[in-house]
């Protein structure tokens, strides 16, 4: 496979549940991040990995639990989500954070729904 | 903070129109990064344009053109002879001087082209 690459595309759980979403690059690049994007509101960063540490978490709840165990895989991990968690999430992965001129490669999106 | 409007949410052409979607960038840093990135039905973005702030050429490849205007703070995204293939969800956004992850996306604008 190329690129980067999301499961599940869907997913349905209930607010009790635990669930994880994976993200798996294959380009060679040493950064990676969670993107939300929800129904008319701009894409969100969730947080960022540079050579597995995390180096960013933009106030996301805790309810919320990312994990990078190596540069061409990261998770997040879902428990007690509340309906409004519901949207798209995207994961992208770019060479590094320090040149402005990298460009972030997106995956396809697991698409959430919490009841 | 830096910001981005789209004020186009949507717009509907016809085949083989010229279409141009508006991108308004707002920003302190006299170094930053602005792209454009397409969002077909499938969910992945792909990445269309990175200008960084000191070259104001407008560039073309293909039927895809871009308009920057530091003056008016604008990145345009022209696409001439429109067709139904384009029909996505455009996103401009921009990033400051050395955090290139930190993208500050816009709210997108739906184009859909009819045949």
């Amino acid at each position: 496979e190329t690129g980067v690459t999301q499961t599940p595309r869907h997913l349905v759980m209930g607010m009790t549940n635990k669930k994880s979403l994976k993200c798996e690059q294959h380009l060679g690049h040493n950064a990676m991040y969670w993107y939300k994007q929800s129904a008319k509101k701009p894409l969100e960063l969730m947080f960022v990995y540079n050579f597995k540490e995390q180096t960013e978490n933009n106030s996301v709840p805790s309810r919320f639990s990312p994990e990078c165990p190596n540069s061409s895989h990261l998770f997040l991990h879902l428990h007690t989500l509340q309906p409004e968690d519901s949207a798209l999430y995207l994961c992208a992965s770019s060479q590094g954070v320090s040149s402005g001129a990298n460009v972030l490669t997106f995956g396809a999106g697991s698409r959430l729904t919490v009841l | 903070a830096q910001k981005v409007t789209q004020a186009q949410t949507e717009i509907s052409v016809v085949e083989k129109e010229d279409v141009t979607l508006d991108c308004v960038y707002e920003t302190r840093d006299t170094t930053y990064y602005l792209f454009w990135y397409k969002q077909p039905p499938s969910g992945e973005l792909v990445f269309l344009i990175r200008r960084n702030s000191f070259d104001e050429q407008n560039e073309i490849s293909g039927r895809y053109s871009w308009n920057f205007q530091k003056s008016t703070s604008s990145f345009n995204f022209t696409i001439t002879a429109s067709q139904v293939v384009d029909s996505a969800v455009y996103f401009c956004a921009l990033s400051e001087g050395g955090s290139n992850y930190k993208l500050t996306f816009g709210k997108g604008t739906l184009l859909t082209v009819n045949p």
